[in-house]
């Protein structure tokens, strides 16, 4: 089973409209969660990371939050543009192993206009 | 600066046949990755190189090799291809193994085996 959650599957929107990405994790603890941005038929880029003790991070329109009682981080897109349509991936860190990241199967954005 | 570059792009391989698929990265990194991405799923460790002359087995290593030829060069191997490794491979570096460091990935090889 898949330890990294993400919902929805895909998601359509309207250009200028907000969205927010849900992912729950059962990887407890952990070291750091990640959100990505991979463009179709490209590979993924880093949008923000914040550790177990942060709870919220920016990049610009992009905000991701952080609840690790409850073991969610969802990303919040502001103004969107055609240019986010893109999937949107969830990663989590164990602590314990230098190079085991678990990812998300990721939200598929299409934005438009 | 290219950052992480892959060859090839596509690639249609019968069963049975082998391949290597290469990585370069211009970015000096110490740590080089291997992953492979199924629709419905997320990205997948093959093996990594934590440094030069080092490399290790991820979650999914079965049926594949790896050669860390030099710091710039990761190489992926499959020497018998079945049709369950048809996939997109990624190849990722980062400055150093471990969760604190970024890791950068390429624009993938979309494999086919019939």
């Amino acid at each position: 089973k898949n330890q990294v959650e993400q919902s929805p599957q895909s998601l359509i929107i309207l250009e200028g409209k907000n969205c927010t990405l849900q992912c729950n994790y059962t990887v407890s603890p952990f070291s750091n969660l990640r959100w990505y941005k991979q463009d179709t038929g490209r590979g993924p880029v880093s949008l923000t990371i914040m550790t177990f003790s942060e709870n919220t991070k920016s990049n610009g329109r992009y905000t991701a939050t952080l609840d690790a009682d409850t073991k969610q981080s969802s990303l919040h897109i502001t103004a969107s543009q055609l240019s986010d349509s893109a999937s949107y991936i969830c990663v989590v860190s164990p602590p314990n192993n230098n190079n085991d990241m678990r990812f998300g199967a990721g939200t598929r954005l299409t934005v438009k206009p | 600066n290219a950052g992480v570059t892959q060859t090839p792009k596509f690639q249609v391989l019968k069963t049975g046949q082998s391949m290597t698929l290469q990585c370069a990265q211009d970015m000096n990194h110490n740590s080089m990755y291997w992953y492979r991405q199924d629709p419905g799923m997320g990205l997948r460790l093959i093996y990594y190189s934590a440094s030069e002359g080092t490399t290790d087995k991820g979650e999914v290593p079965n049926g594949y090799n790896v050669s860390r030829l030099n710091k710039r060069e990761f190489s992926l191997r499959l020497e018998s291809a079945a049709p369950s490794q048809t996939s997109v491979y990624f190849c990722a570096s980062s400055e150093a193994p471990g969760q604190g460091y970024e890791q950068y990935f390429g624009p993938g090889t979309r494999l086919t085996v019939t």
